[in-house]
């Protein structure tokens, strides 16, 4: 079983359109989060979760929406996608963050 | 804030040479630290960590020691494979401050040549 599972892996959509990227978690953890991979490898914090409670949410394009219908879920809507939004969209979970994250495989979002 | 310096890449090696990627911290509370790796085309797993100060976190023949006196936490390696080709960030996280929003560093990549 996976871990932490994300759907679709890879995504190829035209400017303009509306996307959602799916993660579930069959850890048990309380927290879940959304991170954007650029094409430099840099990671950076989107929005997270706790037992479906946003806590963190950065400086992010209101176009993106997170959803959490529940602990073992966290859903990431974009509307009016743009061509700056193509990079990897991660989604981890940690049950305390001391003792670190477990990420899902990856969301690749190509927009062209 | 919180934040995580590490070592510049690309790092190339070849097979069986030792490695150290370099990593310093800074941060206002008492932070776990870790390394993460990531392979190509996959997400990044949790390699090692350590939660206290003086604390070595090990795996897969990889170690790093948690020094408090020079805030970092170096990844070493006796001597390292092929496979061991990745990108690796080092990280902290507090679980007392920033929500327990990990920070990362920028990623170091090594390639391990035959």
């Amino acid at each position: 079983d996976t871990a932490v599972s994300q759907t679709p892996k890879y995504l190829v959509t035209q400017m303009g359109n509306d996307k959602s990227i799916k993660c579930e978690q069959n850890l048990g953890h309380d927290t879940m989060y959304w991170y954007k991979q650029d094409s430099k490898k840099f990671l950076k914090i989107m929005f997270s979760y706790n037992n479906k409670e946003l806590i963190i949410n950065e400086t992010v394009p209101n176009r993106f929406s997170p959803k959490s219908p529940d602990k073992a879920h966290l859903n990431l809507h974009i509307n009016s996608l743009e061509l700056g939004d193509s990079a990897v969209y991660f989604c981890a979970s940690s049950q305390v963050s001391n003792y670190g994250y477990t990420f899902g495989s990856g969301t690749r979002l190509t927009v062209v | 804030g919180n934040s995580v310096t590490q070592m510049e890449g690309p790092v190339t090696l070849s097979e069986e040479a030792f490695l150290t990627i370099n990593c310093t911290y800074t941060a206002t509370g008492y932070p776990s630290l870790f390394w993460y790796v990531q392979y190509p085309g996959e997400g990044l797993q949790l390699l090692l960590k350590a939660t206290k100060a003086d604390d070595k976190g090990s795996n897969k023949g990889f170690e790093a020691t948690y020094r408090k006196e020079t805030t970092s936490f170096h990844l070493e390696k006796g001597s390292v494979q092929v496979s061991d080709s990745a990108v690796y960030f080092c990280a902290l996280s507090d679980f007392n401050t920033n929500a327990g929003k990990s920070t990362f560093g920028d990623g170091t990549t090594l390639t391990v040549k035959p």
